[in-house]
C-alpha cells in the first residue's frame, strides 16, 4: 500500500461549483497535513494545513481530517478557472513528506 | 516572508558533465532542507534530506555519489549532478522547512543531451 493514495482521476467541475478531492493514508501515526497545489511546469504552494480532527477552513478552502479512518480532504468552495491545477495531498511521517500523486482538477468557465 | 529561490530556473547540458542547483531560503534560516526530483505527470519524490553541516540522508534508490548535495549554511543548500544522463532530465525542486512546514522553490528544469 502507498504511503499516500489520491485515487481520483481528473476532476471537472463548472465555475461556481464546489470541488471536493480525498486522501488516504496508511501511517498511522502521522501528525500533520497539507494540500499543495502545483500548476503546470510550477513547484507546489502550500494551500493548507491541517493538525487535528475536524475542519479546517480558509477563505473558499476547506480541509477535513479524520485521524480513525486515515483520510484528509480538501473542498473548495465557488470554484474558479484559476483553481485549474493538480492538488497534491503530504502528510507527514519521520520528519519528511510523503505525496499523493496529485488530482488535478479543471474548472469550467 | 518565507520565500525560497532556486538557480538555475532551467539548464541544459550535455551527457557527461556535471551541473550544480543552488536551493537558498532568502528570508528565513533552514536547518533541514529538501531535494524533489518530479517527472512528467507524476509526483515529487523525495531525492535526500540536507541538513545544515552534516551528511544528506538520501531515500532508497538514490546514488549519492551521483547527487551530490551541500548544506553549506542555514541559507544554503546545493545539489550537483555529476555525469549526468538523458535519463537524469527531470523537474528538480527544494523545499526549506520552517516550523514543521515546507516551503518549495520554484524549481530547476535539468535537460540532459
Amino acid at each position: 500500500q502507498k504511503e499516500v493514495e489520491q485515487n481520483s482521476g481528473p476532476l471537472s467541475v463548472p465555475e461556481g461549483a464546489i470541488a471536493s478531492l480525498n486522501c488516504t493514508y496508511s501511517d498511522r501515526g502521522s501528525q500533520s497535513f497539507f494540500w499543495y497545489r502545483q500548476y503546470s511546469g510550477k513547484s507546489p504552494e502550500l494551500i493548507m494545513f491541517i493538525y487535528s480532527n475536524g475542519d479546517k477552513e480558509d477563505g473558499r478552502f476547506t480541509a477535513q481530517l479524520n485521524k480513525a479512518s486515515q483520510y484528509v480532504s480538501l473542498l473548495i468552495r465557488d470554484s474558479q478557472p484559476s483553481d485549474s491545477a493538480t492538488y497534491l495531498c503530504a502528510v507527514n511521517g519521520n520528519n519528511r513528506l510523503a505525496f499523493g500523486k496529485g488530482n488535478q482538477v479543471v474548472v469550467i468557465p | 516572508g518565507a520565500v525560497v529561490s532556486q538557480h538555475p530556473s532551467w539548464v541544459i547540458c550535455k551527457s557527461g558533465t556535471s551541473v550544480k542547483i543552488e536551493c537558498r531560503s532568502l528570508d528565513f534560516q533552514a536547518t533541514t532542507m529538501f531535494w524533489y526530483r518530479q517527472f512528467p505527470k507524476q509526483s515529487l519524490m523525495l531525492m535526500a534530506t540536507s541538513n545544515e553541516g552534516s551528511k544528506a540522508t538520501y531515500e532508497q534508490g538514490v546514488e549519492k555519489d551521483k547527487f551530490l548535495i551541500n548544506h553549506a549554511s542555514l541559507t544554503l543548500s546545493t545539489l550537483t549532478v555529476t555525469s549526468a544522463h538523458p535519463e537524469d532530465s527531470s523537474f528538480y525542486i527544494c523545499s526549506a522547512e520552517l516550523i514543521y512546514e515546507q516551503y518549495f522553490g520554484p524549481g530547476t528544469r535539468l535537460t540532459v543531451t
